[in-house]
């Protein structure tokens, strides 16, 4: 068990540029999940897979957001034109099935909008 | 939207005290789960307990849920400088018309000095 990596850990980019965040789960978890978290603050959910399957959405993941999983193993999370609002720590997490499983984060990605 | 409110926001005790934190949430719940975050990393699972669970323990942990008050609390004792953390509650709402994703608390910041 190698835990959960993302990358990069640290980002940094102007206003109006489009990033791209890398999240790497427990090879044998079929769920993954993508939050923001702003300082002071818990995880907001903003999506999550089960295996290729997007299969929730939060209202937070505006149309600049998009996440995929191709092949049910990483995960991407892509947003374009971003706004000073975008600034926050991007966290992946995995589980096996079940919201009753224990969810197992990364150490997040820390997004800074200049 | 956050469901969960931690009670107190910050927590500062001595090592060897016992430290309490209180997590009050809106709807009914199918489980309570507290995770913990270091200083800039991700969130560590620490204890689940289901809606038709009244206390729980792991090691120095334990957990109580009030289902008729809405509330859960953690319980740490004989706390140590390493608890040192932010501590989350979240629940997953048995009715939750945002959908089904864990709902995250604001959280307790625990500072343990030596």
């Amino acid at each position: 068990d190698t835990g959960v990596s993302q990358n990069p850990r640290h980002k940094i980019t102007k206003r109006g540029q489009n990033v791209t965040f890398r999240c790497d789960p427990i090879s044998e978890h079929n769920r993954l999940y993508w939050y923001r978290q702003t300082l002071g603050q818990g995880p907001e959910f903003l999506t999550y897979f089960q295996n290729e399957a997007q299969l929730e959405k939060s209202r937070l993941l505006s149309d600049r957001f998009s996440a995929e999983r191709p092949k049910g193993s990483f995960s991407t999370l892509e947003i374009q034109r971003t706004e000073q609002g975008d600034s926050a720590m991007y966290l992946c997490a995995s589980s096996t099935q079940g919201w009753d499983q224990p969810q197992h984060f990364g150490d997040g990605t820390r997004l800074s909008i200049l | 939207s956050q469901q969960g409110e931690e009670d107190p926001q910050a927590l500062s005790i001595q090592e060897g005290e016992n430290a309490t934190m209180n997590c009050s949430y809106k709807t009914s719940i199918n489980n309570l789960q507290w995770y913990r975050q270091n200083s800039g990393r991700g969130l560590v699972h620490l204890i689940l307990i289901r809606s038709n669970e009244r206390e729980k323990h792991s090691g120095r942990l334990r957990v109580t849920l009030d289902t008729s008050k809405k509330s859960s609390s953690l319980l740490i004792t004989a706390s140590r400088a390493a608890d040192t953390a932010s501590y989350f509650c979240a629940t997953d709402p048995s009715i939750n018309q945002a959908g089904t994703a864990l709902i995250f608390g604001k959280g307790t910041t625990l500072s343990v000095s030596s």
